[in-house]
């Protein structure tokens, strides 16, 4: 069985400062690997996807993720926040062979003007 | 697009009510799902299918069956609401091993 554990709950940036969510994960095989993100009031949308190609992964809007089996993390990072960024972020893991996925419990971000 | 839609935005009922949230994909997808979404707590897997007339039961599945008779329609049923299951339910659909396509929710209250 898979499981996520997103480390922290809360993050607030300045904007045009990096962002940091960082996704620690445990799963059985090789995993597959998500973050979303859901704005307020909006639904959840893709981010990026790690499925066993490159470790480093580039998402839309500028997000990029790592793959690192060694640390079984997936830390998602942007180099220069905006403040659109501002929304909810969940990393998911998926055993390779298994049709469920694992949420984590999300990350707020804010991004102070 | 794809697009996965939800019968109900709001839904209020009292408990001890059997409730259906339905939920229909238009992209043949085999594989569908249904979370709930609490604060602090994430999205958690309730039931899912991978094909018509299966299911498997997510992290959560107590108080709640589900019924996939058509490849496009997966319902989620509170046999007998309760207030703990007040809560935001999603649905999403997915080919095996893509992402997931959610539907805009159901945020549903029992009083």
């Amino acid at each position: 069985a898979q499981s996520v554990t997103q480390l922290d709950s809360h993050v607030s940036v300045s904007e045009g400062t990096p962002v940091l969510l960082r996704c620690n994960y445990s799963s059985s095989y090789s995993p597959s690997l998500f973050w979303y993100v859901q704005h307020p009031n909006k639904g959840l949308q893709l981010l990026l996807k790690y499925t066993s190609a490159a470790t480093l992964v580039k998402g839309i809007n500028g997000f990029e993720a790592e793959f690192k089996k060694s640390e079984t993390s997936f830390h998602l990072t942007k180099p220069s926040a905006h403040m659109s960024d501002a929304a909810e972020y969940f990393c998911v893991v998926s055993d390779r062979d298994d049709y469920k996925l694992s949420f984590g419990a999300g990350t707020t971000v804010t991004v102070r003007a | 697009d794809v697009k996965v839609t939800q019968s109900s935005r709001y839904l209020v009922k009292r408990t001890g009510e059997k409730v259906f949230l339905e939920c229909v994909q238009d992209m043949d997808h085999e594989n569908m799902f249904w979370y709930r979404q609490d604060p602090g707590l994430g999205l958690r897997l309730i039931y899912f299918s991978y094909d018509v007339k299966m299911k498997e039961k997510g992290d959560i599945p107590e108080g709640y069956s589900v019924s996939r008779e058509k490849k496009e329609r997966f319902s989620l049923i509170l046999e007998s609401a309760s207030t703990n299951q007040t809560s935001m339910y999603l649905c999403a659909s997915s080919l095996e091993g893509e992402k997931l396509f959610f539907g805009s929710g159901t945020q549903l209250s029992v009083l």
